[in-house]
């Protein structure tokens, strides 16, 4: 068990540029989750995969954002056309059943846009 | 937004016992609390749960009050890997999507 794994762990891009996260789950966690953190707070829910399928995505997910998990395994995130707001920790965490207790989290992509 | 209320930090003496509350007056009857830890530069980490009883596992304890609308986490002899921040957390146990609903949390010093 080798854990979540994110790459990278750390993002600088200019304002305008698009940038890709990748999330790598526990094997066979069939479910993964994204959550998006600023300093200070606590993290924000943003989607959640059960297997390819992304069954739910929160308000905070503009349209510039978009999240895929062919195959059921790995993840990435996209952010098209980066904002200054968008700087802020993304975590991914997966889980292998429904129950919260069971959430493991990565140490997530610091993303700095300047 | 979230459904509970914690103290922004907290010190703790090295060796001594760290008591974090949280208060959930909306709990309902089916919705468990939850509590994680971030330690920093670090996603978070579950440390326990419960429903009405007191719970304890081998990283903590957790006191619930009889009417369910505070909780503990007590952290028997707190250690300096032990400072982090401490979200407590209501939410039902099956939670279709697990979108944990986290506050700002308790931020715990723990000092020599």
């Amino acid at each position: 068990d080798t854990g979540v794994s994110q790459n990278p762990r750390h993002k600088i891009t200019k304002r305008g540029q698009n940038v890709t996260f990748r999330c790598d789950p526990i094997s066979e966690h069939n479910r993964l989750y994204w959550y998006r953190q600023t300093l200070g707070q606590g993290p924000e829910f943003l989607t959640y995969f059960q297997n390819e399928a992304q069954l739910e995505k929160s308000r905070l997910l503009s349209d510039r954002f978009s999240a895929e998990r062919p195959k059921g395994s790995f993840s990435t995130l996209e952010i098209q056309r980066t904002e200054q707001g968008d700087s802020a920790m993304y975590l991914c965490a997966s889980s292998p059943t429904d129950y919260n207790e069971k959430l493991f989290f990565g140490s997530g992509t610091q993303l700095s846009v300047l | 937004d979230a459904k509970t209320t914690q103290p922004p930090s907290m010190d703790c003496a090295e060796g001594r016992a760290a008591n974090l509350p949280c208060n959930h007056s909306t709990i309902s009857g089916n919705e468990y609390v939850y509590w994680y830890r971030q330690i920093h530069s670090q996603g978070p980490q579950y440390i326990i749960h419960g429903l009405k009883n007191n719970e304890t596992n081998e990283m903590a304890s957790l006191i619930i009050t009889e009417d369910r609308k505070s909780s503990t986490l007590i952290l028997p002899h707190a250690t300096l890997r032990d400072t982090a921040v401490y979200y407590c957390i209501v939410s039902f146990r099956y939670n279709q999507g697990g979108k944990l609903i986290f506050g700002q949390g308790t931020e715990l010093s723990v000092k020599p």
